[in-house]
């Protein structure tokens, strides 16, 4: 079975620009999870979606990130324009549907904004 | 307060000894309670979740959950070189949705 897939694995953009980021979760896992890890900090929640729905996003740092899930297998995450302290690495992760909500990572997308 | 707190370490054990990782959260709300295991570079790998009060157990892993004082364990028994790595709580609080809280890691060296 497949894991979490994410691409890319590293971006390198400047300040002011758009970058987009995919997440791939593992078949049949309706939740889908984005997370931010900037330099010397903890995992940040981002948000939450089941299916194609938002279900928290209380994480989301600004309008300037807009995720998406259409037809409710990948997800999308989109940093427009991308500033500086948006550096970090993203994380996504997927669960089965319940309570359990035992969350698998993928490997994570590596953003530096110059 | 931080809304999960973790003793940042570093946890320094003999190859076979014991290691003890805590952690303690702050919002009663919490319902499920997860313990990840990072390397340097790589993305967070579950290890252990627990549910309810008391024990778990899992080869040589074992998670303790107290509620009533907002407290998470993990215990590895027979510590090995190869557990040397970041070990993450996290804690997760419904909302509607759920939000997973990760605590700022310990991080584990086993001496061979």
């Amino acid at each position: 079975e497949a894991g979490v897939t994410q691409f890319p694995s590293h971006s390198v953009i400047e300040k002011g620009q758009t970058v987009t980021l995919r997440c791939d979760p593992i078949s049949g896992h309706d939740n889908l999870y984005w997370y931010r890890r900037v330099m010397g900090k903890e995992i940040k929640f981002l948000l939450h979606f089941v299916k194609e729905s938002k279900q928290d996003e209380s994480g989301m740092p600004n309008n300037r990130f807009l995720a998406e899930r259409t037809g409710g297998t990948y997800s999308t995450l989109k940093v427009q324009p991308a500033e500086l302290e948006d550096s970090g690495v993203y994380f996504c992760a997927s669960s089965l549907a319940g309570l359990a909500n035992e969350q698998f990572f993928g490997p994570g997308t590596r953003l530096t904004v110059l | 307060q931080k809304e999960v707190e973790q003793n940042s370490g570093p946890l320094s054990v003999p190859e076979g000894a014991i290691a003890s990782l805590n952690c303690t959260y702050s919002d009663r709300g919490s319902q499920s309670f997860f313990w990840y295991r990072q390397y340097s570079g790589k993305s967070p790998e579950l290890i252990m979740s627990i549910y309810s009060n008391g024990d778990k157990e899992d080869g040589r892993f074992t998670a303790q959950l107290n509620k009533a004082s907002q407290y998470v364990s993990l215990l590895i028994r027979d510590s090995q070189p190869s557990d040397s790595a970041t070990y993450l709580c996290a804690v997760n609080i419904y909302t509607g949705g759920f939000k997973t809280i990760f605590g700022a890691g310990t991080r584990l060296f086993v001496k061979a």
